[in-house]
């Protein structure tokens, strides 16, 4: 199983926000930055979040973080088609000495 | 600009080896831990471990520990990755990926490796 935790999906329709929670532990989520990842049928993760809330340069600001404790969340708000995808956070995990990510969670636009 | 481009895909029998290559550009190879992360079909993504080209350091996760073998060639900004005596679990999409400060910033495009008889 995944060293952190996410719903396995979530749905909205376009124009709406959604959220997807991560829940961690004190050796990763509660001690260390998150970054949240978009991954799109046949490709590599794409850096979405880093350091909880930072967005890479060319991410909409549609998208943001945000961590509390040991759990984090990703919004995404005015929903397009193209946000279909899977969605994955990530931790150092001090425990691992390495990355812990979660699961993964698939956003449907209705 | 950064980029990690990695070697083709691979498919082998139960119980061989599989070496994956990841060569680096854009950026001082040596500056930077480079990690590997393994995803399996339809699941999240599992990592495999690192290497700190500048002090020599490696990590490897546990359960991997003994098969998989995190190698790299300084010279031409390459990282490898084998993984010995294969079973069919080990079928998965292998990346590399570029460690900014704790996060995986720039991933290489995958390996597929099918393990099959």
């Amino acid at each position: 199983q995944s060293v952190l935790s996410q719903p396995i999906s979530v749905s909205e329709t376009p124009g709406q926000r959604v959220t997807i929670s991560c829940s961690g532990s004190n050796s990763n989520v509660g001690s260390n930055t998150v970054s949240w990842y978009q991954q799109l049928p046949g490709t590599a993760p794409k850096l979405l979040i880093y350091n909880n809330d930072q967005r890479p340069s060319g991410v909409p600001d549609r998208f943001s973080g945000s961590k509390s404790g040991t759990s984090a969340s990703l919004a995404i708000g005015g929903l397009q088609s193209e946000d279909e995808a899977d969605y994955y956070c990530a931790a150092w995990d001090d425990s691992l000495n390495g990355v812990g990510f979660g699961g993964g969670t698939r956003l449907t636009v209705l | 600009q950064v980029q990690l481009v990695q070697s083709g895909a691979e498919v082998k029998k139960p119980g061989a080896s599989v070496k994956v290559s990841c060569k680096t550009s854009g950026y001082i190879f040596t500056g930077f831990f480079t990690h590997w992360v393994r995803q399996a079909p339809g699941r999240g993504p599992e990592w495999l471990g690192w290497v700190n080209p500048k002090s020599g350091d490696i990590k490897y996760v546990p359960k991997f520990q003994g098969r998989v073998t995190l190698t790299w060639d300084t010279s031409i900004s390459t990282a490898y990755m084998e993984l010995s005596r294969l079973t069919f679990d080990d079928t998965a999409v292998y990346y590399c990926a570029r460690d900014r400060d704790d996060t995986l910033d720039f991933w290489g495009q995958g390996t597929l490796v099918t393990v099959a008889s």
